[in-house]
């Protein structure tokens, strides 16, 4: 198992720009998340999603939009990047409520000037 | 919400000395509690986690206690190595929905 892969793994943006942060998973995890870490900071849950066609919002979605159209799949979309956005985001899972260890993928580094 | 708070957020020990790191939390309802340990540039990797129905689990070298009543629970290392220097973050969740983490503890362990 690949587990949870991201793509890019670096990308800069103009303030302004678009952009659609991928995360898949090959372990049929119901749930996924997504994370935005600061530098020097903790992780902050941006979207999380509990199964296909199922997304709630987390501690700070203001800014991004998600998606769960399949289980494997949950793109992370920036519509009008902003320069507090720079941060590394992370893709996570877990098979669900009664196993909530989460695996977290690599990471996205995103830089908007 | 919930909201963790997380302490010291910078350690120092000698190799072989022990580590505590200590968080609160702030909802009642939270019943998972993990550590993650994160290397820099890494992701964050599960060392160890506690169920609410627990109030302590033991793995080799780290421990984990779990306080309800008080709303805290910590990660002890003994016989610390230079391997575990990293950035260590808290957690809490209830079922898994939701999971806030504390700021971290940036662990330095001295040779």
């Amino acid at each position: 198992n690949a587990g949870v892969t991201q793509t890019p793994k670096f990308r800069i943006l103009k303030i302004g720009q678009s952009m659609t942060l991928q995360c898949a998973q090959d372990m049929n995890h119901n749930y996924m998340y997504w994370y935005r870490q600061d530098p020097g900071m903790g992780l902050k849950l941006i979207y999380y999603s509990v199964g296909a066609g199922i997304t709630d919002k987390g501690e700070v979605p203001n800014g991004y939009n998600v998606s769960r159209s399949t289980t494997e799949d949950f793109p992370l979309r920036l519509e009008l990047a902003a320069p507090s956005q720079t941060s590394v985001y992370f893709c996570a899972s877990s098979s669900g409520r009664a196993e909530e260890t989460q695996y977290f993928g690599p990471g996205t580094r995103l830089l908007v000037l | 919400g919930e909201n963790v708070e997380q302490h010291p957020s910078t350690l120092s020990v000698q190799e072989g000395d022990s580590a505590v790191i200590k968080c609160t939390y702030s909802d009642s309802a939270s019943n998972y509690f993990p550590w993650y340990k994160q290397e820099l540039g890494k992701r964050p990797q599960l060392i160890i986690d506690i169920r609410s129905n627990v109030g302590e689990k033991k793995d080799q070298r780290i421990a984990v206690t779990l306080n309800k009543t008080a709303k805290h629970f910590s990660l002890h290392i003994t016989e610390t190595q230079p391997e575990d220097s990293a950035v260590y973050f808290c957690a809490a969740s209830n079922m898994g929905n939701d999971m806030r983490f504390g700021a971290g503890t940036r662990l330095t362990v001295k040779p």
